[in-house]
C-alpha cells in the first residue's frame, strides 16, 4: 500500500497566519492527490484534487502544489472557519489511502 | 445537485454483518463511482472500497478483501456495503461518497451524512 506521511500532525496558528501542511506520498502518484477538510461530526469537504485544482466555492486563500511525491495544502490568511482537521488522499493506486490527518488548533 | 441520503445508526454484535446503504437523489449516479470511507472514534478516515454502478465494477481496499461486500441498485439509485465478521475494532461512523464518472482518480467531492455502526456485545 502507498503511505502518505502527513505534517505535522497538529498546529496552532492565529487568524491572519499563512499555513501550510505537507504530505509525502511513499511512492510515486503523479498528480492524484485530494485535500479534505473535516469539521468535528461532519463529513469531509473535497478543496483541492489533483494536486492543485480548486473545487467550486472553496475560497482562493486555499491553494495546493505537488513537487515530485511531496505536496503541499497552503492556506494563505488563516479565517476563523479554517480551524478543522485537513487530510491528504491519493487516488492513484487501491486503496485510495488517506493521510493520518493534521488538526489546525487556534493559538 | 445529487444528495447521498445514507441510513441509519446500527448496533451490532461481535460475529455478525451491517449493511449501510447510500441512497443518491438528485442529479446522476450510475456512471460515477462511489466509494466507502470509514472513521473509527477520534482517528482518520479509511478507505474501504468502491463501486462504478454503471460497469458493476468493484475495487476492494486488501485490508476488508472478504469482508466487505459493495453493491448497486439502479432501480432505486442505492449502493450498500456488507461487512462481516464484526469485531469491536469496526465501530465507526461510516460515509459513503461520489467520486469522477468511471474512476477515482479527482477525490469525493459528494458525501453521505454518514452512519454509525457500534460493535458491542
Amino acid at each position: 500500500d502507498i503511505q502518505m506521511t502527513q505534517s505535522p500532525s497538529s498546529l496552532s496558528a492565529s487568524v491572519g497566519d499563512r499555513v501550510t501542511i505537507t504530505c509525502r506520498a511513499s511512492q510515486t502518484i503523479n498528480s492524484y492527490l485530494n485535500w479534505y477538510q473535516q469539521k468535528p461530526g461532519k463529513a469531509p469537504k473535497l478543496l483541492i484534487n489533483v494536486a492543485s485544482t480548486l473545487q467550486s466555492g472553496v475560497p482562493s486563500r486555499f491553494s495546493g502544489s505537488r513537487s515530485g511525491t511531496d505536496f503541499t495544502l497552503t492556506i494563505s490568511s488563516l479565517q476563523p472557519e479554517d480551524f478543522a482537521t485537513y487530510y491528504c488522499q491519493q487516488t492513484c493506486i487501491t486503496p485510495r489511502t488517506f493521510g493520518q490527518g493534521t488538526k489546525v488548533e487556534i493559538k | 445537485q445529487v444528495q447521498l441520503v445514507q441510513s441509519g445508526a446500527e448496533v451490532k454484535k461481535p460475529g455478525s454483518s451491517v449493511k449501510v446503504s447510500c441512497k443518491a437523489s438528485g442529479g446522476s449516479f450510475s456512471n460515477y463511482s462511489i466509494s466507502w470511507v470509514r472513521q473509527a472514534p477520534g482517528q482518520g478516515l479509511e478507505w474501504m472500497g468502491g463501486i462504478i454502478p454503471i460497469f458493476g465494477t468493484t475495487d476492494y481496499a486488501q485490508n476488508f478483501q472478504g469482508r466487505v461486500t459493495i453493491t448497486t441498485d439502479e432501480s432505486t439509485t442505492t449502493v450498500s456495503m456488507d461487512l462481516n465478521s464484526l469485531r469491536s475494532e469496526d465501530t465507526a461512523v461510516y460515509f459513503c461518497a461520489r467520486g469522477e464518472k468511471n474512476g477515482y482518480y479527482k477525490g469525493l467531492d459528494v458525501w453521505g451524512q454518514g452512519t454509525t455502526v457500534t460493535v458491542s456485545s
